[in-house]
């Protein structure tokens, strides 16, 4: 099942720099996106969404971009700091009422001090 | 801030024995969730509950598997004859109606001897 594709395992970045996580899906039912950041032995962490009605939105440091016709996301971090560290999952959701979330495969991101 | 709570943290059992896993959603949430995160692998929805009864399940949550809201407050996730590749965070998750974003608790390490 690969309806959510995150093609970077990692990606690290100096602090102040911006971050780019990406994440890739094939179920155009999906019309809900969320991203959220999650630390070991810890839940994930709701960070920010978006509605397949908007291309961008926006959270301080945080803004989630969409691009329907190619079926992609990305989360822009600017500026990265430390505490950023994580592992951040790309998750959407079909249309229904059940609003069950399907994840990527998560991406490391290591910001360097 | 309202937070979704989770417990044991660590749960270790034998194979065959049944679980519980306890989930207490954020108090005004009316959809609820069980997700589960083997080691390595992506966060797997398990299933959705709506109204005192599952609004839908993966091909994961088979027989062995059962939900319940036994009281205003509690969630709870049975595992009847664990097995395995039960192994895994469990995570609870909650839903308020008018806002799409399901928030996680810390999760529950099951181990399966």
């Amino acid at each position: 099942d690969q309806q959510v594709k995150q093609n970077s395992p990692s990606l690290s970045v100096q602090e102040g720099r911006i971050s780019i996580l990406n994440c890739d899906y094939t179920n155009s039912m999906f019309d809900y996106f969320l991203w959220y950041k999650k630390y070991p032995a810890e839940g994930p962490t709701f960070l920010i969404s978006i509605s397949s009605i908007k291309d961008k939105n926006e959270d301080g440091r945080f803004t989630v971009f969409l691009n329907k016709s190619a079926k992609h996301l990305s989360l822009h971090i600017v500026p990265s700091q430390p505490g950023d560290s994580a592992v951040y999952f790309c998750a959407a959701s079909p249309r229904g009422a059940t609003n069950k979330l399907i994840f990527g495969t998560g991406t490391l991101l290591a910001v360097q001090p | 801030e309202p937070e979704v709570t989770q417990t044991p943290s660590h749960q270790v059992t034998q194979m065959g024995q049944e679980v519980i896993l306890r989930c207490v959603p954020i108090s005004n949430h009316l959809y609820f969730y069980w997700y589960r995160q083997i080691l390595g692998q992506k966060v797997e929805f398990l299933v959705s509950f709506y109204n005192n009864e599952i609004s839908e399940k993966s091909e994961i949550f088979d027989d062995q598997f059962s939900v319940e809201r036994p009281d205003g407050s509690n969630f709870t996730l049975k595992i009847r004859s664990t097995k395995l590749e039960d192994s895994a965070m469990y995570f609870c998750a909650s839903l308020l109606e008018a806002v799409d974003t399901q928030y996680f608790g810390p999760g529950t390490r099951l181990t399966v001897l």
